[in-house]
């Protein structure tokens, strides 16, 4: 039972467009929602992160949309740097458990062609 | 760098034997969350363990186990080792042990049986 789905497994986008990465959930108890960066041969790395009383929150040049009404979440780069291309993971966990343990996506890689 | 260590970066072994897995967390965090990454798979829940005690268990075979001592530090035991149980095996750390709390991941150790 996936939990949470990122449908696109790769996306290549131009140096200086935007990248758009998706993400979907099923489950209507997760309160928290965060992306993580994955390099090859190296442990994800926090990106940033939005709780369910917020629709937007932005980071630099990372934003991350959050519809909860739909079940879905987005995050946005822009402009997109190949220093970008990696692994995105979208992850989420429930608000009300006494765990912080998070649900992961399958992952998308990014390509930022320069 | 992230701050969480762990040991060793790469295991080959044989199926049927046993491993440990070492991960000490970033200074100051209390929590230590497992998770495996197999091919072409998301990062899967493990355990978590706050403070020595274990706070929450995902889809965790039998066959493994883990604990937290004292200093802090965490080992995931995985005995009587299967070609499937290859993957790469991540630890996370947070300070506290709620949703919504940033994990900081290690590197991972990279898990061959053959």
């Amino acid at each position: 039972d996936q939990q949470v789905k990122q449908n696109s497994p790769s996306l290549s986008v131009q140096e200086g467009r935007i990248s758009i990465l998706n993400c979907d959930y099923t489950n209507s108890m997760f309160d928290y929602f965060l992306w993580y960066k994955k390099y090859p041969a190296e442990g994800p790395t926090f990106l940033i992160s939005i709780s369910s009383i917020k629709d937007k929150n932005e980071d630099g040049r990372f934003t991350v949309f959050l519809n909860k009404s739909a079940k879905h979440l987005s995050l946005h780069i822009v402009p997109s740097q190949p220093g970008d291309s990696a692994v995105y993971f979208c992850a989420a966990s429930v608000g009300s458990s006494n765990t912080g343990k998070l649900i992961f996506g399958q992952g998308t890689t990014l390509q930022v062609k320069p | 760098d992230s701050g969480v260590t762990q040991t060793p970066k790469h295991l080959i072994t044989a199926t049927g034997q046993r491993v440990t897995l070492r991960c000490s967390p970033r200074s100051g965090d209390l929590s230590v969350y497992w998770y495996q990454q197999s091919l072409d798979q998301g990062l899967q829940f493990l355990i978590h363990y706050y403070n020595g005690e274990e706070r929450a268990k995902g889809n965790i075979l039998e066959r493994f186990s883990a604990q937290q001592f004292p200093d802090l530090h965490s080992e995931l035991n995985l005995s009587s080792l299967e070609l499937g149980d290859s993957a790469l095996y991540f630890c996370a750390s947070s300070v506290d042990r709620g949703p919504g709390e940033t994990q900081y991941f290690g590197p991972g150790t990279r898990l061959l049986v053959l």
